[in-house]
């Protein structure tokens, strides 16, 4: 059964307190995202990662950090620096193609995190 | 910056009516243009997508319009049933020409309630 899990669902934080987000995808796809999503500002894009030991930052990548040291795996760390973590955390992948095709990307289920 | 604005932020219809969503962008290099439609808990999920190349794509009940010169587009949902109920987003991308990374730029969603 091909897809992306993230773990856990609901994860809840106590201020200055890192914590860290698990994406795994058994789609054998190069490209993984992670992105925030908060009410009335759709998705914004916070890392993504185009191959194993890269990866980009994204529009709003301060108090963030990842790693990606396997194909299926892209953890995401919200770290006390965040100043507002509090949000719903989607991680997405794609296939790397060449130019001429909209490599579609392919969401998990979500993890919300409420920092107390 | 906002570069993909999506109106309205909330739609209620009844049942048989045709929902109307609208996305206005700005940059100029966006070449490809999706739809995502998510569920409450649920990761969003690609519904249709257009080139700016074509006015109009039809896929079932979906039907995306697009305007270039006004750089305008929508999605229209015909016979809205109470099941098509969710958040839908307009996204924009500059990855359809020559760069194999799609990156996207979501619009702020719009919340559709179909009324049995």
């Amino acid at each position: 059964d091909g897809g992306i899990t993230q773990s856990p669902k609901y994860l809840f934080r106590k201020e200055g307190q890192n914590v860290t987000l698990s994406c795994e995808q058994n789609l054998n796809h190069d490209a993984m995202y992670w992105y925030r999503q908060d009410p009335g500002q759709g998705l914004r894009l916070i890392y993504y990662s185009q191959i194993v030991n890269d990866f980009q930052k994204g529009d709003i990548a301060e108090g963030y950090s990842v790693s990606r040291e396997k194909k299926e795996s892209f953890p995401l760390t919200v770290t006390s620096a965040q100043k507002n973590p509090t949000a719903f955390y989607l991680c997405a992948s794609s296939i790397v193609g060449t130019g001429g095709s909209y490599n579609e990307q392919f969401f998990g289920p979500g993890t919300r995190l409420t920092v107390l | 910056q906002q570069q993909v604005k999506q109106s309205p932020q909330s739609l209620i219809v009844q049942k048989g009516g045709i929902s109307i969503i609208n996305c206005a962008y700005e940059n100029t290099a966006f070449d490809y243009f999706p739809w995502y439609q998510q569920f409450p808990g649920k990761g969003p999920a690609l519904l249709i997508a257009i080139r700016p190349d074509v006015s109009e794509k039809k896929e079932g009940r979906f039907t995306i319009s697009f305007n270039k010169s006004a750089k305008q587009f929508s999605l229209h949902i015909m016979d809205s049933q109470p099941g098509d109920s969710a958040t839908y987003f307009c996204a924009a991308t500059s990855g359809y020409r020559g760069t194999s990374y799609g990156k996207l730029t979501f619009g702020q969603g719009t919340i559709l309630t179909v009324h049995p």
